[in-house]
Protein backbone atom coordinates (compact mmCIF):
# COMPACT_ATOMS: atom_id res chain seq x y z
CA UNK A 1 0.00 0.00 0.00
CA UNK A 2 1.04 3.65 -0.84
CA UNK A 3 2.61 6.05 1.60
CA UNK A 4 0.42 8.76 -0.24
CA UNK A 5 -2.57 8.44 -1.00
CA UNK A 6 -4.27 11.63 -3.20
CA UNK A 7 -7.93 12.10 -4.02
CA UNK A 8 -9.14 12.63 -6.19
CA UNK A 9 -6.90 11.15 -8.87
CA UNK A 10 -8.37 13.54 -11.24
CA UNK A 11 -9.85 16.72 -11.21
CA UNK A 12 -11.35 18.89 -13.97
CA UNK A 13 -12.38 22.99 -13.23
CA UNK A 14 -12.82 26.00 -14.88
CA UNK A 15 -10.46 28.61 -14.93
CA UNK A 16 -10.51 30.59 -12.12
CA UNK A 17 -12.04 28.32 -9.79
CA UNK A 18 -10.03 27.19 -6.37
CA UNK A 19 -8.64 23.62 -6.59
CA UNK A 20 -8.45 21.03 -3.81
CA UNK A 21 -6.44 18.35 -3.71
CA UNK A 22 -6.05 16.21 -1.10
CA UNK A 23 -3.57 13.83 0.53
CA UNK A 24 -3.82 10.90 3.31
CA UNK A 25 -0.47 8.68 5.04
CA UNK A 26 -0.26 6.03 7.00
CA UNK A 27 3.12 6.41 9.56
CA UNK A 28 4.68 9.36 11.54
CA UNK A 29 6.50 12.07 9.13
CA UNK A 30 8.88 14.51 9.27
CA UNK A 31 7.50 16.33 7.32
CA UNK A 32 5.08 16.66 4.08
CA UNK A 33 5.48 17.93 0.51
CA UNK A 34 3.65 18.79 -2.88
CA UNK A 35 5.09 18.86 -6.39
CA UNK A 36 4.03 19.41 -9.37
CA UNK A 37 4.52 17.73 -12.77
CA UNK A 38 3.90 18.41 -15.98
CA UNK A 39 3.35 16.31 -18.51
CA UNK A 40 6.20 14.85 -19.73
CA UNK A 41 8.50 16.78 -17.66
CA UNK A 42 10.10 16.00 -14.38
CA UNK A 43 8.55 17.29 -10.78
CA UNK A 44 8.53 20.05 -9.44
CA UNK A 45 8.95 21.00 -5.45
CA UNK A 46 5.79 23.54 -4.36
CA UNK A 47 5.91 23.58 -0.91
CA UNK A 48 7.24 21.82 2.29
CA UNK A 49 5.13 21.61 5.48
CA UNK A 50 6.72 20.25 8.50
CA UNK A 51 4.75 18.05 10.97
CA UNK A 52 4.58 21.01 13.77
CA UNK A 53 3.31 23.20 11.33
CA UNK A 54 -0.41 23.32 10.13
CA UNK A 55 -0.64 25.39 7.23
CA UNK A 56 1.18 26.91 5.26
CA UNK A 57 1.15 29.42 2.25
CA UNK A 58 3.09 30.28 -0.98
CA UNK A 59 1.18 32.71 -3.67
CA UNK A 60 -1.85 31.24 -4.85
CA UNK A 61 -1.12 27.62 -2.87
CA UNK A 62 -2.39 27.17 0.17
CA UNK A 63 -1.46 23.45 2.95
CA UNK A 64 -2.85 22.26 5.03
CA UNK A 65 -1.62 19.72 7.51
CA UNK A 66 -3.43 17.66 10.35
CA UNK A 67 -1.31 14.89 11.56
CA UNK A 68 -4.11 13.51 14.00
CA UNK A 69 -6.03 12.15 10.90
CA UNK A 70 -2.56 11.81 8.94
CA UNK A 71 -4.07 13.91 6.07
CA UNK A 72 -2.77 17.11 4.12
CA UNK A 73 -4.72 19.25 1.40
CA UNK A 74 -3.61 21.72 -1.14
CA UNK A 75 -5.74 24.56 -2.04
CA UNK A 76 -4.66 26.38 -5.59
CA UNK A 77 -6.53 29.23 -5.54
CA UNK A 78 -7.61 31.33 -8.74
CA UNK A 79 -6.57 28.28 -11.27
CA UNK A 80 -4.88 29.37 -14.35
CA UNK A 81 -4.70 27.18 -17.81
CA UNK A 82 -0.86 26.95 -16.68
CA UNK A 83 -2.21 24.99 -13.39
CA UNK A 84 -2.45 22.16 -15.39
CA UNK A 85 -0.87 19.50 -14.19
CA UNK A 86 -0.39 16.35 -12.05
CA UNK A 87 0.41 17.14 -8.36
CA UNK A 88 1.66 14.81 -5.89
CA UNK A 89 2.08 14.60 -2.06
CA UNK A 90 5.35 12.73 -0.85
CA UNK A 91 6.43 12.31 2.57
CA UNK A 92 9.17 11.95 4.55
CA UNK A 93 9.27 9.15 7.27
CA UNK A 94 10.26 10.00 10.86
CA UNK A 95 12.97 7.46 11.87
CA UNK A 96 16.01 5.90 9.94
CA UNK A 97 17.02 7.50 6.74
CA UNK A 98 15.31 9.68 4.18
CA UNK A 99 13.10 7.86 2.29
CA UNK A 100 10.59 10.42 0.01
CA UNK A 101 7.49 8.01 -1.00
CA UNK A 102 5.41 9.63 -3.62
CA UNK A 103 1.41 9.37 -3.80
CA UNK A 104 -0.07 8.32 -6.79
CA UNK A 105 -1.16 11.59 -7.38
CA UNK A 106 -4.03 14.24 -8.66
CA UNK A 107 -4.32 14.83 -11.90
CA UNK A 108 -5.84 18.24 -12.46
CA UNK A 109 -7.12 20.02 -15.75
CA UNK A 110 -7.39 23.82 -15.85
CA UNK A 111 -10.13 24.36 -18.74
CA UNK A 112 -9.85 28.39 -20.24
CA UNK B 1 23.46 25.23 -13.41
CA UNK B 2 21.38 22.26 -13.36
CA UNK B 3 20.56 20.64 -9.86
CA UNK B 4 20.53 17.22 -10.57
CA UNK B 5 21.06 16.14 -14.37
CA UNK B 6 20.48 12.90 -15.66
CA UNK B 7 21.72 11.63 -19.10
CA UNK B 8 20.28 10.46 -21.34
CA UNK B 9 16.45 11.80 -21.32
CA UNK B 10 15.81 8.71 -24.14
CA UNK B 11 16.90 5.68 -24.68
CA UNK B 12 15.19 3.64 -26.78
CA UNK B 13 17.00 -0.49 -26.63
CA UNK B 14 15.83 -4.00 -27.84
CA UNK B 15 14.85 -6.88 -25.31
CA UNK B 16 18.05 -8.33 -23.87
CA UNK B 17 20.04 -5.92 -23.55
CA UNK B 18 22.20 -3.99 -20.75
CA UNK B 19 22.08 -0.11 -21.06
CA UNK B 20 22.75 2.45 -17.93
CA UNK B 21 22.08 6.02 -17.05
CA UNK B 22 23.66 8.76 -15.02
CA UNK B 23 23.25 10.89 -12.60
CA UNK B 24 24.84 13.80 -11.18
CA UNK B 25 23.79 16.36 -8.63
CA UNK B 26 26.17 19.50 -7.45
CA UNK B 27 23.70 20.34 -3.95
CA UNK B 28 25.60 18.55 -1.99
CA UNK B 29 23.17 16.67 -0.79
CA UNK B 30 23.70 13.57 1.45
CA UNK B 31 21.08 11.04 0.11
CA UNK B 32 20.11 10.20 -4.08
CA UNK B 33 17.24 8.22 -5.37
CA UNK B 34 16.19 6.25 -8.22
CA UNK B 35 12.54 6.33 -8.86
CA UNK B 36 10.56 4.63 -11.41
CA UNK B 37 7.31 6.19 -13.01
CA UNK B 38 5.01 3.60 -15.05
CA UNK B 39 2.46 4.45 -17.88
CA UNK B 40 -0.18 5.36 -14.80
CA UNK B 41 2.07 7.82 -13.87
CA UNK B 42 2.88 5.71 -10.39
CA UNK B 43 6.21 7.17 -8.98
CA UNK B 44 7.82 4.50 -7.25
CA UNK B 45 11.09 4.36 -5.34
CA UNK B 46 13.88 1.97 -6.60
CA UNK B 47 16.90 2.80 -4.24
CA UNK B 48 18.16 5.24 -2.28
CA UNK B 49 21.69 5.85 -1.25
CA UNK B 50 23.19 8.30 2.05
CA UNK B 51 26.83 9.01 1.43
CA UNK B 52 27.41 6.99 -0.84
CA UNK B 53 25.98 3.50 0.85
CA UNK B 54 22.64 1.75 -0.35
CA UNK B 55 20.10 2.53 2.01
CA UNK B 56 16.86 1.99 0.33
CA UNK B 57 16.35 -1.25 -2.00
CA UNK B 58 12.48 -1.34 -2.80
CA UNK B 59 12.41 -5.19 -4.02
CA UNK B 60 13.97 -4.56 -7.36
CA UNK B 61 14.80 -7.04 -9.43
CA UNK B 62 18.79 -7.48 -8.93
CA UNK B 63 18.98 -6.86 -12.68
CA UNK B 64 18.74 -3.27 -11.70
CA UNK B 65 22.29 -1.94 -9.71
CA UNK B 66 22.94 1.15 -9.07
CA UNK B 67 26.42 2.31 -8.41
CA UNK B 68 27.42 5.70 -6.35
CA UNK B 69 31.29 6.45 -6.88
CA UNK B 70 30.91 9.49 -4.89
CA UNK B 71 28.35 11.23 -2.71
CA UNK B 72 27.46 13.54 -6.09
CA UNK B 73 26.70 10.32 -8.50
CA UNK B 74 24.17 8.07 -8.60
CA UNK B 75 24.03 5.79 -11.71
CA UNK B 76 21.64 2.94 -12.76
CA UNK B 77 23.15 -0.04 -14.42
CA UNK B 78 20.32 -2.07 -16.10
CA UNK B 79 21.27 -5.94 -17.45
CA UNK B 80 19.04 -7.95 -19.70
CA UNK B 81 16.47 -5.41 -20.28
CA UNK B 82 12.76 -6.47 -20.26
CA UNK B 83 9.59 -4.93 -21.93
CA UNK B 84 8.18 -4.30 -18.60
CA UNK B 85 11.17 -1.96 -17.39
CA UNK B 86 9.50 0.83 -20.07
CA UNK B 87 9.10 3.60 -17.90
CA UNK B 88 10.14 7.46 -17.21
CA UNK B 89 13.56 6.78 -14.19
CA UNK B 90 13.98 9.68 -12.05
CA UNK B 91 16.70 10.81 -10.03
CA UNK B 92 16.60 12.78 -6.75
CA UNK B 93 18.36 14.21 -4.26
CA UNK B 94 17.61 15.45 -0.34
CA UNK B 95 18.09 17.09 1.98
CA UNK B 96 15.90 17.27 5.15
CA UNK B 97 13.34 15.63 3.05
CA UNK B 98 12.83 17.96 0.32
CA UNK B 99 14.24 16.64 -2.94
CA UNK B 100 15.17 18.02 -6.26
CA UNK B 101 14.81 15.80 -9.33
CA UNK B 102 16.06 15.45 -12.57
CA UNK B 103 14.13 15.83 -15.82
CA UNK B 104 13.96 11.64 -16.54
CA UNK B 105 15.05 9.25 -18.61
CA UNK B 106 11.87 7.75 -20.95
CA UNK B 107 13.29 4.42 -21.73
CA UNK B 108 12.27 2.16 -23.74
CA UNK B 109 12.73 -1.77 -24.54
CA UNK B 110 11.47 -2.93 -27.52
Amino acid sequence: SQQGEEDPQALSIQEGENATMNCSYKTSINNLQWYRQNSGRGLVHLILIRSNEREKHSGRLRVTLDTSKKSSSLLITASRAADTASYFCATDARGGYQKVTFGIGTKLQVIP
Amino acid sequence: DTAVSQTPKYLVTQMGNDKSIKCEQNLGHDTMYWYKQDSKKFLKIMFSYNNKELIINETVPNRFSPKSPDKAHLNLHINSLELGDSAVYFCASSQSGHAFFGQGTRLTVV
